[in-house]
């Protein structure tokens, strides 16, 4: 089994949308849990980062983690082209990032 | 700040051959971690610096890869020699500590013909 699944997607939705992007892990040392935005041809940033189960809202950008199922999901209101990039969820106990395979997203005008 | 600064931006270079990779860190940063990105695999961490330190390098692919950090503001990570299955983009990225959140470079994109 695979330390970090995520559906790579590609997802296309219009402009709008709701978007729910998930992630399951089977490593229950994980204690951070983030979601990464990838831009085409640039490096990752990050997005959203929460450490406990529950929601945490940022904007039009909210995390879920469920710890218990050791899943977590990014949801996205009102999609904008502008959101368009690949979502790569990452896990940590430490330094040391666990990442997704990116989940490529995007919006249709 | 400049951000994460990675060069070069892109590599052409023939099976065999010697490639040098270039990272400058965000200034203030501690910890420095080279990542390499395929389709297949995602994005897999190479080697973790802290204090110019390597302190994990269980990620390097084969002796063929080595890493450096002779100081605070600069990285190197050499393939010699190259090999085709060795394209992919590769990512510097830097933090406050090894807990703080991760900055990354633009990337390099390498291909071995």
């Amino acid at each position: 089994q695979k330390e970090v699944e995520q559906d790579p997607g590609p997802l296309s939705v219009p402009e709008g949308a709701i978007v729910s992007l998930n992630c399951t892990y089977s490593n229950s040392a994980f204690q951070y849990f983030m979601w990464y935005r990838q831009y085409s041809r640039k490096g990752p940033e990050l997005l959203m980062y929460t450490y406990s189960s529950g929601n945490k809202e940022d904007g039009r950008f909210t995390a879920q983690v469920d710890k218990s199922s050791k899943y977590i999901s990014l949801f996205i209101r009102d999609s904008q082209p502008s959101d368009s990039a690949s979502y790569l969820c990452a896990f940590s106990g430490t330094y040391k990032y666990i990442f997704g395979t990116g989940t490529r997203l995007k919006v249709l005008a | 700040d400049a951000g994460v600064i990675q060069s070069p931006r892109h590599e052409v270079t023939e099976m065999g051959q010697e490639v040098t990779l270039r990272c400058k860190p965000i200034s203030g940063h501690n910890s420095l971690f080279w990542y390499r990105q395929t389709m297949m695999r995602g994005l897999e961490l190479l080697i973790y610096f802290n204090n110019n330190v390597p302190i994990d390098d269980s990620g390097m692919p084969e002796d063929r890869f080595s890493a450096k950090m002779p100081n605070a503001s600069f990285s190197t990570l050499k393939i010699q020699p190259s090999e085709p299955r060795d394209s992919a983009v590769y990512f510097c990225a830097s933090s406050l500590s090894q807990y703080n959140e991760q900055f990354f470079g633009p990337g390099t994109r390498l291909t071995v013909l």
